[in-house]
């Protein structure tokens, strides 16, 4: 069972705005670490979405943002696109285990 | 350019000792750890731990994840910036991709990964 929770699935319309959650721990998230998130198309490694909680790497578009409050985190993507179909990972530092910690990720459908 | 690029699909069977390499290049190879992921077949990402290559003349530093440790060995060749996962005694519950991944400086995520390794083991 993974550390951090994440919604099984979760589905939009072209155009609509869909919201990823995930739900951690005062030994990581709520700790202080920072959330990452990590997008994975079909039969494709992962890629880096956000970082810091917050922060996109280059090339990532602005439809997609990061927040953190508390022990939870969210990744909104505005806009849905067809192309937006992937599993959707959360990430972050766990104190207690000392190690990195997965969310079970989240499956979007673009209806 | 960063890139990772992993050795080839292992068709193993269970006792057979393995070893799949990640090859890196586009950055100082020694400044970066450098972590293995595990993926089952239709599930999520697993942490196994990672290697912190240093020069050669130096073990490099390894953590490994409670669920991994023992399990497998992380290795480097920091001569050719490459970087090993092996394992002794495969199991088919060993079967899964296997993804290597650079640290980003300092931080705890991952900004560029492999492509994967596809290690299926049966007998």
């Amino acid at each position: 069972q993974a550390v951090l929770t994440q919604p099984p699935s979760v589905s939009g319309a072209p155009g609509q705005r869909v919201i990823i959650s995930c739900t951690g721990s005062t030994s990581n998230v709520g700790d202080g670490y920072d959330v990452q998130w990590y997008q994975q198309l079909p039969q494709t490694a992962p890629k880096l979405l956000i970082f810091s909680n917050d922060n996109r790497p280059s090339g990532v578009p602005e439809r997609f943002s990061g927040s953190k409050s508390g022990t939870s985190a969210s990744l909104a993507i505005t806009g849905l696109q067809a192309e937006d179909e992937a599993d959707y990972y959360c990430q972050s530092y766990d104190s207690s285990l000392s190690g990195v910690v997965f969310g079970g990720g989240t499956k979007l459908t673009v209806l | 350019e960063v890139q990772l690029v992993q050795s080839g699909a292992e068709v193993a069977q269970p006792g057979e000792s393995l070893k799949i390499s990640c090859e890196t290049s586009g950055y100082d190879f020694t400044s970066h750890w450098v972590a293995w992921v595990r993926q089952i077949p239709g599930k999520g990402l697993e942490w196994m731990g990672a290697i912190y290559p240093i020069d050669s003349d130096t073990v490099s530093e390894t953590i490994y994840s409670p669920s991994f440790q023992g399990q497998v060995t992380f290795s480097a060749d920091t001569s050719i910036s490459v970087a090993y996962l092996q394992w002794s005694s495969l199991t088919a519950s060993d079967t899964a991709i296997y993804y290597c991944a650079r640290q980003a400086l300092n931080r705890n995520y991952f900004d560029f990964w492999g492509q994967g390794t596809l290690v299926p083991v049966s007998s």
